[in-house]
């Protein structure tokens, strides 16, 4: 089955610990994004990677990391988490980007930050 | 940069009504318009996408029309059903383009029994 899969789903954490979310897709896919959502601002990007060993910054990647070490896993990381930074965080892949290929998004992090 | 605006933010209909979704783009090179549709805990899926070659698309109860000349675009859903309410987003990316898809910030749809 096609998945996108993140962990935690669920995480409160407090300011300054650091904390990385996975992502990890089991369809080969060479494009892989983060979103977050917040209300009445929809799905924003933090950061994208075309393929392994390249990422870009998306529209709001302040305060966040990630790497692309291998094809199937996208980790976002937030070194020094900040309040403003709680959110519902979407991972997503797709086998090109947006090329009229469907983008899969994962079930989503809940990220609180106190 | 692409902005894509989304209207309305909430709409509320009869089950067996018609919904109309409208969301209008900025960037001409934009030729690729998905809309997803996202349910209650759970992350957002496709239901209907269209390229900038086509003026519509339908799929079932589904369809979406695209006015390049005006920049804008419609999700259509036809005799609505309970299952129906969610949260839908439009998007919109340029194929091939390095930047991922920009989205409106999503239409709360309710249907009333």
């Amino acid at each position: 089955e096609a998945q996108v899969t993140q962990n935690p789903r669920y995480l409160i954490t407090v300011t300054g610990k650091k904390l990385t979310v996975t992502c990890s897709q089991n369809m080969n896919h060479e494009y892989m994004s983060w979103y977050r959502q917040d209300p009445g601002l929809g799905l924003r990007q933090i950061y994208y990677s075309m393929n392994v060993e390249v990422t870009d910054k998306g529209d709001v990647p302040e305060g966040y990391k990630v790497s692309r070490k291998e094809k199937r896993n996208f980790p976002l990381i937030l070194e020094s988490p900040s309040p403003n930074q709680t959110s519902l965080y979407f991972c997503a892949s797709s086998r090109v980007h947006s090329d009229g290929n469907t983008i899969y998004f994962g079930e989503g992090s809940w990220l609180t930050v106190v | 940069g692409e902005n894509v605006e989304q209207h309305p933010s909430t709409l509320s209909v009869q089950e067996g009504d018609s919904a109309v979704i409208k969301c209008t783009y900025s960037d001409s090179a934009s030729n690729y318009f998905p809309w997803y549709k996202q349910e209650l805990g759970k992350g957002p899926q496709l239901i209907i996408d269209i390229r900038s070659n086509v003026g519509e698309k339908k799929d079932q109860r589904i369809a979406v029309t695209l006015n390049k000349t005006a920049k804008h675009f419609s999700l259509h859903i036809t005799e609505t059903q309970p299952e129906d309410s969610a949260v839908y987003f439009c998007a919109a990316s340029m194929v091939g383009g390095a930047d991922g898809l920009t989205f409106g910030k999503g239409t709360h749809l309710i249907i009333q029994p």
